[in-house]
């Protein structure tokens, strides 16, 4: 079985400038989450989609973040402008969903460098 | 809140030594997952406890979750080099909020 796959792997910008991260989890997971984790903390959650619906975002910094779902299978998510505090890993999992299997398969992440 | 705080941060033990993280809710848990994650690695899910008073074992993991649903903990005994990682406990029901997890090194 294939895993969530995130791309690109490593990415270094400079402040202000923009970047786009993309996940493709396991087929068949519904839902979808973006985490950032930044070096010593636990994973943050950003945002969560169910399908290609918003479950959660109250913790994406929506000026400057953005994040899609489109057709309820892949996901971009989005920083523009990049601040030099966005320096993390940003982690992509999927799973079956609430009521049905919670257990979360991660990507192998993005580690972004805004310098 | 929702958060959900860990205990220790860090432990360095002996290999052979046992090894137990906590992890502490001010509210009741619906559930609680334990994850580990490798140096330089990825979270892995390890086990989802539900049940109150629940216990799990997995060869020299047990896993705990107190009476009241507001506690869990994770013990390993016998440390190996290979259990060498971040632990985390996670909240669940409906979206996953991590803890700040206990970061476990070996001495060989």
């Amino acid at each position: 079985e294939a895993g969530v796959a995130q791309s690109p792997r490593y990415k270094i910008i400079e402040k202000r400038q923009s970047v786009a991260f993309w996940c493709n989890p396991i087929s068949g997971h519904a839902t979808l989450y973006w985490y950032q984790q930044i070096l010593g903390q636990g994973p943050k959650l950003l945002i969560q989609f169910q399908n290609n619906g918003v479950v959660d975002d109250s913790q994406l910094p929506k000026d400057r973040f953005s994040a899609e779902r489109l057709k309820g299978v892949d996901s971009t998510l989005k920083i523009q402008p990049a601040k030099l505090e966005d320096s993390a890993v940003y982690l992509c999992a999927s799973s079956l969903g609430f009521e049905v299997d919670e257990k979360l398969f991660f990507g192998s992440g993005t580690q972004l460098s805004v310098l | 809140g929702q958060q959900v705080m860990q205990i220790p941060q860090y432990q360095h033990v002996q290999e052979g030594e046992d090894f137990t993280t906590y992890c502490n809710s001010s509210t009741t848990l619906s559930n609680i997952q334990w994850y580990k994650q490798r140096p330089g690695g990825h979270p892995v899910f390890l086990i989802q406890l539900v049940k109150s008073g629940e216990v799990k074992k997995q060869k020299r993991l047990t896993f705990q979750f107190g009476e009241a649903k507001k506690n869990s903990s994770l013990h390993i005994t016998a440390t190996q080099t290979t259990d060498v990682g971040t632990y985390f406990c996670a909240r669940g029901a409906s979206k996953i909020i991590f803890g700040s997890g206990t970061r476990l090194s070996i001495r060989p």
